[in-house]
C-alpha cells in the first residue's frame, strides 16, 4: 500500500449506529488530519494531530471521536449521529514542521446517516 | 467569511486550449499557497505550489501564478486534456497554521 488509504470508501449508517472511520498513511509523516466535506463547501478542517497528540479541534460536535493511536493510523469514531452529518470525510497526512509541508490526501469515505 | 475564494464554481473549456482557474484570497500574511485537483470518488491529489516569495511556478503544462499586490491567484493549464476534468482546489496557509481551502471550481475539457 501507498499514500493514504482510508477504510470503508462507503458507509450508511442510522442515527443510533456506532462505527469508525479507519485512515492509515505509508509516507512517514508525523501529522494528520480529518476533513469533512459537504456538497458545494469548502473542505472543512475537523481534527489535527502532530506526534500522535490532538492540537486543533474546530469546534466539532462530541458525537465525532478522533483516535490516533501511532503516527501512521487514524480514527473517526461516529456515534449518534444526524442526517446532516452525511459527507464525503477525507484523511490527511503531512510531515509536520517542514516549511512546506504539503497535505496528501486519502480517497475519502462516503457516508450516509439515514 | 471564507478567506479563500473560487468565484467560478464551473469553466468549460475546449480541448487544446488554455484552462485558467481563478483564486481569491484575504488574508495578506498567508505565505504557501496549493492547487488540488479532485476526481469524483477520490480525494484530492496535490498539484503545484508557490510560495509567496515568488510570483511564478511552472510544472509542465501546470504553471501558478501569484499576484499579492491582487491577493489573487490562478492555475494556467496548456494545453487543456480531456483527463483535466475535475475539480479543483486552491488552499492557503499563514507559517505555522493550518490550510485553507476554497470551495473549488469544476474544470470541464470538451473534445
Amino acid at each position: 500500500e501507498t499514500g493514504v488509504t482510508q477504510t470503508p470508501r462507503h458507509l450508511v449508517m442510522g442515527m443510533t449506529n456506532k462505527k469508525s472511520l479507519k485512515c492509515e498513511q505509508h509516507l512517514g509523516h508525523n501529522a494528520m488530519y480529518w476533513y469533512k466535506q459537504s456538497a458545494k463547501k469548502p473542505l472543512e478542517l475537523m481534527f489535527v494531530y502532530s506526534l500522535e497528540e490532538r492540537v486543533e479541534n474546530n469546534s466539532v460536535p462530541s458525537r465525532f471521536s478522533p483516535e490516533c493511536p501511532n503516527s501512521s493510523h487514524l480514527f473517526l469514531h461516529l456515534h449518534t449521529l444526524q442526517p446532516e452529518d452525511s459527507a464525503l470525510y477525507l484523511c490527511a497526512s503531512s510531515q509536520d514542521g517542514a516549511e512546506r509541508d504539503t497535505q496528501y490526501f486519502g480517497p475519502g469515505t462516503r457516508l450516509t446517516v439515514l | 467569511d471564507q478567506q479563500v475564494k473560487q468565484n467560478s464554481p464551473s469553466l468549460s473549456v475546449q480541448e487544446g486550449r488554455i484552462s485558467i482557474l481563478n483564486c481569491d484570497y484575504t488574508n495578506s500574511m498567508f505565505d504557501y499557497f496549493l492547487w488540488y485537483k479532485k476526481y469524483p470518488a477520490e480525494g484530492p491529489t496535490f498539484l503545484i505550489s508557490i510560495s509567496s516569495i515568488k510570483d511564478k511556478n511552472e510544472d509542465g503544462r501546470f504553471t501558478v501564478f501569484l499576484n499579492k499586490s491582487a491577493k489573487h491567484l490562478s492555475l494556467h493549464i496548456v494545453p487543456s486534456q480531456p483527463g483535466d476534468s475535475a475539480v479543483y482546489f486552491c488552499a492557503a496557509r499563514l507559517y505555522g497554521q493550518n490550510f485553507v481551502f476554497g470551495p473549488g471550481t469544476r474544470l470541464s475539457v470538451l473534445p
